[in-house]
C-alpha cells in the first residue's frame, strides 16, 4: 500500500549546525504535507506544512522542501539548538482519499549535542 | 491560540474499570480526532468527528467509545480494556477541509494510559 517513510531514523548534530530531516512518500496523489515535532512525553507539535502546488516554504528557522518528481520531502532546521531535540514526523494527505486522514512517517529522532 | 487540552495527563486503570478521557479546544474547529500512539511509533487514527458527528471509525474495538457532546469537547470512554491498550492517547482538532484544501491538525499533549 501507499506509505510515508523516512530515510534516517536518527540524526545527531552539533549545536549551531543546520539539520536536514528527510521523508520519502510513495503516493503520487499526496497533495498536502505536514511536519510535526514531538518532544518526549508531549503531543506532536505542528511545525510547518506545504501543499503540492509549492516546492518550498519557510518558517522561523525552518524550511520545508517538496520535490514531487522524486516524491521527497525535507525539513531543514537552521542553527539547531538543544531545544530542537525531539522526534520529527512527516505526515501526508492524498487527494482521492479522506481529507481527514493523515499518513505518518516512522519518525526521525534528532539529537542536538551542546 | 492553537491549544488543545486533554485530561487527565496520566491514567492507570484495571481491566474491569470504566474511565473517560477528555479533550477540549476553543479554536472553533469543527473536526476533532482521537489517535493512539505506542512508544516509538507514529500516531494511529482511531476516530474522526465532523460537526459533532462520527465520520470515521478506524475499526476500533467497541471497548473504546467516543462521544462529542458539543463542538469544543471530545470524550473517549474506556471499558474493559486490555493491557495492550496501554498507550498515549492523543486528541487533535482542525478546521473542516474545504475549498481551500486540507487543514492542519493540532494535537493535545495526550493522556498516558496504563492498563493493568
Amino acid at each position: 500500500g501507499e506509505s510515508v517513510g523516512l530515510h534516517l531514523p536518527t540524526l545527531s548534530v552539533q549545536e549551531g549546525d543546520n539539520s536536514i530531516i528527510n521523508c520519502a512518500y510513495s503516493n503520487s496523489a499526496s497533495d498536502y504535507f505536514i511536519w510535526y515535532k514531538q518532544e518526549s512525553g508531549k503531543g506532536p507539535q505542528f511545525i510547518i506544512d506545504i501543499r503540492s502546488n509549492m516546492d518550498k516554504r519557510q518558517g522561523q528557522r525552518v524550511t520545508v522542501l517538496l520535490n514531487k518528481t522524486v516524491k521527497h520531502l525535507s525539513l531543514q532546521i537552521a542553527a539547531t539548538q538543544p531545544g530542537d531535540s525531539a522526534v520529527y514526523f512527516c505526515a501526508e494527505n492524498s487527494s482521492g482519499g479522506s481529507n481527514y486522514k493523515l499518513t505518518f512517517g516512522k519518525g526521525t529522532l534528532l539529537t542536538v549535542n551542546p | 491560540d492553537t491549544e488543545v487540552t486533554q485530561t487527565p495527563k496520566h491514567l492507570v486503570m484495571g481491566m474491569t474499570n470504566k474511565k473517560s478521557l477528555k479533550c477540549e479546544q476553543h479554536m472553533g474547529h469543527r473536526a476533532m480526532y482521537w489517535y493512539k500512539q505506542k512508544a516509538k511509533k507514529p500516531p494511529e487514527l482511531m476516530f474522526v468527528y465532523s460537526y459533532e458527528k462520527l465520520s470515521i471509525n478506524e475499526s476500533v474495538p467497541s471497548r473504546f467509545s467516543p462521544e462529542c457532546p458539543n463542538s469544543s469537547l471530545l470524550n473517549l470512554h474506556l471499558h474493559a480494556l486490555q493491557p495492550e491498550d496501554s498507550a498515549l492517547y492523543l486528541c487533535a482538532s482542525s478546521q473542516l477541509p474545504g475549498l481551500a484544501g486540507k487543514e492542519t491538525q493540532y494535537f493535545g499533549p495526550g493522556t498516558r494510559l496504563l492498563v493493568l
